[in-house]
């Protein structure tokens, strides 16, 4: 069965301490492995996908990476307003059609 | 709209009311996906639309969950006779790719307490 485990499940940074969210999985052919952002009562809203082992996309403070058994979320010298909970998912192909499989995240607290 | 509307965004039911969520995707987009989430935990697949067509129901948790898209655009969710259990976020997504969920975007969901 497929499944998605985070860790740590809170994470508690002062500004500027950089850090790492682990996102561990196990899934019979990975077709894409996605992070998130998901701030109190909103929707997540997506950060990035990766594809293959190897694979590393970076966006400001953001950069994830991939090997064969999980995916880091680097935050290099974060401020509060990437305080939120990051969630991890991998995409499931089934049928032709695809549906996401979501970790519990990771919540994060940046303080000054 | 700019964005996946749900409405409303917040609802109370009393146990064993019937309840209707409704999700407005962004305009054009073929694939509409409806996830739940319990609080403090990851959003769980429910249901997938492409167009009007539902080809994928298997997370919906019990047959009193229903799902509908008639013209292939709005959607809604319905709830019958609603336990405690299905207090929850209920959350849209919307997706201009035929079946992907890559570019998905996610409504700010539908807050339902059961009392």
């Amino acid at each position: 069965e497929d499944q998605v485990t985070q860790s740590p499940e809170a994470l508690r940074l002062q500004e500027g301490e950089s850090s790492s969210l682990n996102c561990s999985y196990t899934v019979s052919g990975l077709r894409g492995l996605f992070w998130y952002r998901q701030d109190p009562g909103k929707g997540p809203e997506f950060l990035f996908t990766l594809y293959s082992a190897g694979e590393e996309k970076e966006k400001e403070r953001l950069k994830a990476t991939l090997t064969k058994k999980e995916s880091f979320l680097h935050i290099t010298a974060p401020k509060p307003e990437d305080s939120a909970t990051y969630l991890c998912a991998v995409r499931e192909d089934s049928g032709g059609y695809n549906k996401l499989i979501f970790g519990a995240g990771t919540r994060l607290a940046v303080h000054p | 709209g700019a964005g996946v509307s749900q409405s409303p965004r917040y609802k109370v039911a009393k146990r064993g009311q019937d309840v209707a969520l409704r999700c407005d995707p962004i305009s054009g987009h073929v694939s509409l996906f409806w996830y739940q989430q319990a609080l403090g935990q990851g959003p769980e697949f429910l249901t997938y639309f492409q167009n009007e067509a539902q080809l994928d129901k298997s997370g919906l948790p019990s047959d009193r969950f229903f799902a509908e898209r008639p013209e292939g655009s709005v959607s809604t969710l319905k709830i019958q006779r609603t336990q405690q259990e299905d207090s929850a976020v209920y959350l849209c997504a919307s997706s201009p790719l035929q079946g992907g969920v890559t570019e998905a975007f996610f409504g700010q969901g539908t807050r339902l307490t059961v009392v």
